[in-house]
C-alpha cells in the first residue's frame, strides 16, 4: 500500500522559509500525483498543493500560490514544499498525501498519507 | 468558511444508522465525484469513499457514499464506538481549480 515519512517542520518567525519533504515507499513512485494537506489546530483539512507523477503539473491553493512551490525528485521518491514569505495564518499540520491517480487534477482521491509535520510560524 | 457545507456534528447509538450530508454547487458536486476521509483522533486522515461511492479495499461495507445533484451523503451502520471521528467529504472544484473539502463532521456513538 506505501507509506510516507515527512519532515522539516519546525517553529519559524513570519517572513521566513522553509523547506518540508516527504519520503515514500512501498509504490511506485513516479506513477501517482502527490499533495500537500494541512490541518491549522483545532481546524478541518485544506488543499495546500499538488503535483503530477512526472512534476510536469502543479497546483496550488489561491492562500499559498506564489509564497509556495511543491517539487519532486523521482530518483529519491521524495515530494517537496518549499515555503516563503510565512505567516502566522500557515501554522499547521502538513501532511503529505499520495493520490491514486497520476495527473492529480480531478477529484481528489488521497489513498495514503503520512502523520505529517508541524510548522509553527510565530515570532 | 468551507465551499462544500457539512453539519458540525452528528451523533447516534450503538447498532444505529446515521447519515453525513455535504452539500455543494455545481462547480463541484454538480460536476465532480465525492471522496470520504475519516480522521480518527490524533491520527492521519484516511480515505473512506471514493467516486461517490467506491470503498477502498479494507473499507467495512457498513460505510456507504451516495451522491445526488449538488449534495453528497455517507451513512454509517451498525454504529460502534470505534467510528467515532471526524468526517470530510472532498470534491474538485472547477471554479477554484482544485481540491475542496467540507468543514468536517464530528461523530460521536452515544
Amino acid at each position: 500500500e506505501g507509506q510516507l515519512l515527512e519532515s522539516g517542520g519546525d517553529l519559524v518567525q513570519p517572513g521566513g522559509s522553509l523547506r518540508l519533504s516527504c519520503a515514500a515507499s512501498g509504490f511506485t513512485f513516479n506513477s501517482y500525483a502527490m499533495s500537500w494537506v494541512r490541518q491549522a489546530p483545532g481546524k478541518g483539512l485544506e488543499w495546500v498543493s499538488t503535483i503530477s507523477g512526472s512534476g510536469d503539473y502543479t497546483y496550488y491553493a489561491d492562500s499559498v500560490k506564489g509564497r509556495f512551490t511543491i517539487s519532486r525528485d523521482n530518483s529519491k521518491n521524495t515530494v517537496f514544499l518549499q515555503m516563503n514569505s510565512l505567516r502566522a495564518e500557515d501554522t499547521a499540520l502538513y501532511y503529505c498525501a499520495k493520490d491514486r491517480n497520476y495527473y492529480g487534477s480531478g477529484s481528489p482521491q488521497w489513498d495514503v498519507w503520512g502523520q505529517g509535520t508541524t510548522v509553527t510560524v510565530s515570532s | 468558511q468551507s465551499v462544500l457545507t457539512q453539519p458540525p456534528s452528528a451523533s447516534g447509538t450503538p447498532g444505529q444508522r446515521v447519515t453525513i450530508s455535504c452539500s455543494g454547487s455545481s462547480s463541484n458536486i454538480g460536476s465532480n465525484s465525492v471522496n470520504w476521509y475519516q480522521q480518527l483522533p490524533g491520527t492521519a486522515p484516511r480515505l473512506l469513499i471514493y467516486s461517490n461511492n467506491q470503498r477502498p479495499s479494507g473499507v467495512p461495507d457498513r460505510f456507504s457514499g451516495s451522491k445526488s445533484g449538488t449534495s453528497a451523503s455517507l451513512a454509517i451502520s451498525g454504529l460502534q464506538s470505534e467510528v467515532e471521528a471526524d468526517y470530510y467529504c472532498a470534491t474538485w472544484d472547477d471554479s477554484l481549480n482544485g481540491p475542496v473539502f467540507g468543514g468536517g463532521t464530528k461523530l460521536t456513538v452515544l
